[in-house]
């Protein structure tokens, strides 16, 4: 997984399994997590987001776990295809300082091969 | 609805030169934001402008001046390149800067300086 400052690590999976990315944030006051998928030549997309308030949010095929206890965050991707292929990057936020900073993690490149 | 647009979308300077990266969003937000992506590190804001007739510094300011020219566009100039700047820059825009105002990020310039 990855961690907010780190080097890029990868995930390569099976086409149908489950896919888990992990990101380790540094900032314990952050209160707002998101998901970002970047694939090759394009610019970030947001997947998902999740309050401090909470410990699990679903989307579609796409769950994020947040266990502040030890600040790690995590996406699950359900039977993952081909189009999931891009790099995962996780970002924070603390509404209590400048609420425009956004802190992104330097990402992880997940390879589904079919 | 375009979204977040970025021209141009590749770029080589050579060493003095100077350029202008052009952003546009069409999605009514006040907050806007300049990037630059580097391998193997994430996103690191540059400059943000948090509503229209506003700027400020971000994380990595040094060598950049930007343009908040209305509420749709926001330029990012680069004065006197320098190789350090080659870089992949994306632009984004949200509703405000709160915690939960997604950012939404254009397609990328691909700058190379010589």
């Amino acid at each position: 997984g990855e961690s907010v400052g780190l080097h890029l690590p990868t995930l390569s999976v099976q086409e149908g399994d489950n896919s888990i990315i992990n990101c380790a944030y540094s900032n314990s006051a952050s209160d707002y997590f998101i998901w970002y998928k970047q694939e090759s030549g394009k610019g970030p997309q947001f997947i998902i987001d999740i309050r401090s308030n909470m410990d699990k949010r679903q989307g579609q095929r796409v769950t994020v776990l947040l266990n502040k206890t030890v600040k790690h965050l995590s996406l699950q991707i359900a039977a993952t295809q081909p189009g999931d292929s891009a790099v995962y990057f996780c970002a924070e936020k603390w509404s209590g300082g400048s609420n425009y900073k956004l802190t992104f993690g330097k990402g992880t490149l997940l390879t589904v091969n079919p | 609805n375009a979204g977040v647009t970025q021209t141009p979308k590749f770029q080589v300077l050579k060493t003095g030169q100077s350029m202008t990266l052009q952003c546009a969003q069409d999605m009514n937000h006040n907050s806007m934001y300049w990037y630059r992506q580097d391998p193997g590190m994430g996103l690191r804001l540059i400059y943000y402008s948090a509503s229209e007739g506003t700027t400020d510094k971000g994380e990595v300011p040094n060598g950049y001046n930007v343009s908040r020219l209305n509420k749709r566009e926001f330029s990012l100039r680069l004065e006197s390149a320098a190789p350090s700047q080659t870089s992949v820059y994306f632009c984004a825009s949200s509703v405000w800067g709160r915690a939960a105002d997604t950012q939404y990020f254009g397609p990328g310039t691909r700058l190379t300086v010589l």
